[in-house]
């Protein structure tokens, strides 16, 4: 099974700052990478699929890069409602699975 | 608009078994693969199981492979998840997915999720 593994596994910043997440993937698995965003207490959402294409509705400030092993995540400018966890997930193969997820908060 | 309510959680002893469902809304629901997703009290994401569009490619967890059984019912819009022999480590709230695409690959639209819990 493909291992994924995502770090910082939490982050504090400040309101306005550059966040990046990344995650690595066990093996080459291309494009075949997703990003979810879950808020406290909510089901998680698709923000970004195929490691770079953002689902309709999802603000700009969010982008994905990277294709391989290596694969990053970045809100350009941290707003307050970015607070939440996010979760990288590949899809290369079967079990498709996800990241340890990084808790993002404000400092 | 997307719908997916799950239904069927609860409390159950380890050992027995429990049927989930999750009614699908707001899109053709035999183009798209589905999935369900679960998350035990304070902890990640993990993938347990996913169906293509036609029931043609199945999926599971390693984790719960042998023990539990998806399906489908084009016809009623559907989505089930068959859980038998439940232990306590399958305690988790369970979401149901649907895809972006026919085959298992992007978890586009959840649930709100059902609660299982198993203990005795």
């Amino acid at each position: 099974d493909i291992q994924m593994t995502q770090s910082p596994s939490s982050l504090s910043a400040s309101v306005g700052d550059r966040v990046t997440i990344t995650c690595q993937a066990s093996q080459d698995i291309s494009n075949y990478l997703n990003w979810y965003q879950q808020k406290p207490g909510k089901a998680p959402k698709l923000l970004i699929y195929d490691a770079s294409n953002l689902e309709t509705g999802v603000p700009s400030r969010f982008s994905g890069s990277g294709s391989g092993t290596d694969f990053t995540f970045t809100i350009s400018s941290l707003q307050p409602e970015d607070i939440a966890t996010y979760y990288c997930q590949q899809y290369d193969n079967l079990p498709p699975a996800f990241g340890g997820g990084t808790k993002v908060e404000i400092k | 608009e997307v719908q997916l309510v799950e239904s069927g959680g609860g409390l159950v002893q380890p050992g027995r078994s429990l049927r989930l469902s999750c009614a699908a809304s707001g899109f053709t629901f035999d183009d798209y693969a589905m999935h369900w997703v679960r998350q035990a009290p304070g902890k990640g994401l993990e993938w347990v199981s996913g169906i293509s569009w036609n029931s043609g490619s199945i999926g599971y967890a390693d984790s719960v492979k042998g023990r539990f059984t998806i399906s489908r019912d084009n016809a009623k819009n559907s989505l089930y998840l068959q859980m038998n022999s439940l232990r306590a480590e399958d305690t988790a709230l369970y979401y149901c997915a649907k895809d972006l695409a026919a085959t298992v690959t992007t978890l586009a639209y959840w649930g709100q999720g059902t609660l299982v819990t198993v203990s005795s």
